[in-house]
């Protein structure tokens, strides 16, 4: 059972675009959504991360969104840049970002020049 | 370069040998985790220690995994009697805690059982 839904799989931007990737989940016990990204063979690495007392947060180019209502949080990506192209993944846990995450299954940006 | 380092990268094994993977975190950090990521999926929790004691194992951790981190530093992952279907990426990941959330990955081992 996938505790946490990631949409789109793929994602296609032109350079200087917005990317926009979105994420559900159903446990409301979740109060912590990091998301990482991932290089081709790196390990994933926190980019940001939200908790449900506030619906937006900015850092830099991104930004997370977050709808406690509908469970729902997505990440914004700002004049996208080709340096942007990797693997990104939404997360959530409980009580803290160093308990066990939850991922989604990923979504594979590419920006385009 | 003092992030999260593993050994090995790859790892090619037959079916039913054994594998042992190491996990040395950041220096100072007493979270250590465990994740395994297959082929267009993303990371699973496996298993996590405070300093030596594991505190949490996922179901996915058969009797055919066993984790360690006797001394507190670093971490062994060891999959007896290999099968096909444990072929993935296994991660290893710290934190320190209390005191911050972010988990620092390190690049993963690669296992292929053939």
């Amino acid at each position: 059972q996938q505790q946490v839904k990631q949409s789109p799989q793929s994602l296609i931007v032109q350079k200087g675009g917005i990317s926009i990737i979105n994420c559900a989940y159903e446990n409301t016990a979740f109060d912590y959504f990091p998301w990482y990204q991932q290089f081709p063979g790196k390990g994933p690495a926190l980019l940001i991360a939200i908790r449900p007392d506030v619906s937006e947060k900015k850092e830099g180019r991104f930004t997370i969104s977050f709808n406690k209502s509908a469970k729902q949080f997505s990440l914004h990506i700002m004049d996208s840049q080709p340096g942007d192209s990797a693997t990104y993944f939404c997360a959530a846990s409980i009580g803290s970002g160093a308990n066990n995450l939850f991922f989604g299954t990923g979504t594979r940006l590419t920006v385009i020049p | 370069d003092t992030g999260v380092s593993q050994d090995p990268r790859h790892k090619i094994t037959k079916r039913g040998q054994n594998v042992t993977f190491r996990c040395d975190p950041i220096s100072e950090h007493n979270r250590l985790y465990w994740y395994r990521q297959t082929l267009g999926q993303g990371p699973e929790f496996l298993t996590y220690f405070q300093n030596e004691a594991q505190l949490e194992k996922s179901r996915l951790l058969s009797d055919r995994f066993s984790a360690e981190r006797p001394k507190g530093s670093f971490s062994t992952l060891e999959i007896q009697r290999t099968e096909q279907g444990d072929s993935a990426m296994y991660l290893c990941a710290s934190s320190l805690d209390p005191g911050a959330e972010t988990q620092y990955f390190g690049p993963g081992t690669r296992l292929l059982v053939l």
